[in-house]
């Protein structure tokens, strides 16, 4: 069974519209964290998680908010998509350093 | 902020030789972590090096750690097809362990 789940695995969405990105883990983990994934940049983090409650910024947060309502939910929320923000979206919780990815949502913004 | 960084954009071999895919790092770091992504998956972890261990292996799979010098290698012998895939390094934040940073990764690829 996995333990990080992501939804939705494909979404297309049109500029200026809002969207979220779900993250639920069973690890029972206290950090999650949120990266994108473009050729020619690997995986770069955008906001991760220290616990319920908590969302720090990452690398590159400009666009993009968290949310971590409880210890297995982790949401990244673009609030105006812009097409720039078009790549796959990777969950992943973790545990002194070790981290466990989600399959990835690929996002399309047109 | 590029903490980690692979010296390779890809390398290609052939099944049952040795790979090695070097990595570069800039700050002081508590940990050095070597994870492997397959097309169409997210990564997973294969090693991680404490900044007081020297090497660590994990069946073919054999990580080196060298402070003095900001480097890593990890070592495939007895390369097989299945991996072929993209091979990242990432790194902590010494003031601040729980935030890693990967690198662009190397993609391998292992022919028959």
């Amino acid at each position: 069974e996995a333990a990080v789940t992501q939804s939705p695995r494909n979404k297309v969405a049109v500029t200026g519209g809002k969207v979220t990105l779900s993250c639920n883990q069973t690890n029972n983990h206290n950090n999650m964290y949120w990266y994108r994934q473009d050729t020619g940049h690997g995986l770069r983090l955008i906001h991760y998680s220290y616990g319920a409650g908590s969302t720090e910024k990452g690398d590159i947060p400009d666009g993009y908010k968290a949310s971590r309502p409880s210890q297995e939910n982790f949401s990244l929320i673009l609030e105006l998509a812009t097409p720039s923000q078009t790549s796959v979206y990777f969950c992943a919780s973790g545990d002194d350093r070790v981290q466990y990815f989600g399959p990835g949502t690929r996002l399309t913004v047109l | 902020s590029q903490l980690a960084e692979e010296n390779s954009w890809a390398l290609s071999v052939h099944e049952g030789e040795s790979v090695t895919v070097n990595c570069s790092y800039k700050t002081s770091i508590t940990a050095l972590q070597w994870y492997r992504q397959k097309s169409g998956k997210g990564p997973a972890q294969l090693i991680l090096i404490r900044s007081n261990e020297r090497e660590k292996r994990n069946g073919r799979l054999r990580a080196t750690l060298d402070t003095s010098s900001q480097s890593s290698s990890l070592s495939i012998t007895a390369t097989r097809c299945e991996d072929t895939a993209v091979y990242f390094c990432a790194t902590d934040e010494d003031t601040n362990a729980y935030k890693v940073i990967f690198g662009k990764g190397t993609h391998l690829h292992v022919l028959p």
